[in-house]
């Protein structure tokens, strides 16, 4: 069936480096994508990555694709305080691509 | 310029009472959402319109009706609504099933 896993909570301190993981389970989804939904605000693309790349980078964004093991990780660097949001994973899903949305990780950013 | 609007942003209304959401974009996408996010922050696709046409209906009670006039448009109407119905509830344009751009979100509160 169709399902996406994250973990819950994410804490780093800022400067550091933020890895957010997330497992798949649909091997057919074309498109994978990071969004990012801050406190009582709608949900904001942050990047995508089409199913036959393992590797994008976007400025302070990476991510990186094991389609094998169906693991998608984002990767933010020097992770400021306005990095404090819930990232969602999502794959897609069906012949008209609806998304498939994990539960989000909670990312903190503290001093 | 709002790419994917909703309107309202807040409605706050009784149980058994019958209300309608409306989402308009202006990218020029074929294809529109609705998803619900409830109080734990998952979110799940509910229906979906390609060119006017019902393309994906999820399991959700008849109570809702999906109607999309054009395809700049798709609105939704609830029915008796109950508290359960309490939720966030985001639009979504896309062209061709292609990534998914999301509007502000309507927070309903079914008192």
């Amino acid at each position: 069936g169709e399902d996406v896993e994250q973990s819950l909570f994410l804490s780093v301190r800022e400067g550091d480096s933020s890895v957010i993981n997330c497992t798949y389970t649909d091997s057919s989804s074309t498109y994978l994508y990071w969004y990012k939904q801050e406190p009582g605000a709608g949900l904001q693309l942050l990047t995508y990555i089409f199913s036959n790349m393992d590797m994008k980078q976007d400025q302070r964004l990476t991510v990186l694709l094991n389609k094998k093991d169906k693991h998608l990780s984002l990767r933010i660097a020097d992770t400021q305080t306005g990095d404090s949001a819930i990232y969602f994973c999502a794959e897609t899903a069906g012949g008209y691509n609806k998304l498939i949305f994990g539960a989000g990780t909670r990312l903190a950013v503290h001093p | 310029d709002t790419a994917v609007s909703q309107t309202p942003k807040y409605l706050v209304t009784q149980m058994g009472n019958d209300k309608s959401i409306k989402c308009e974009q202006n990218l020029g996408h074929d294809t529109m959402y609705w998803y619900k996010q409830d109080s734990k922050k998952f979110l799940k696709i509910m229906f979906s319109y390609n060119n006017k046409e019902l393309i994906i209906n999820e399991t959700v009670p008849n109570r809702f009706s999906p109607k999309s006039p054009d395809k700049a448009h798709l609105n939704l109407h609830i029915n008796s609504l109950e508290l359960g119905d309490s939720a966030v509830y985001f639009c979504a344009s896309s062209w061709k099933g292609e990534t998914q751009y999301f509007g502000p979100g309507t927070r309903l509160l079914v008192l």
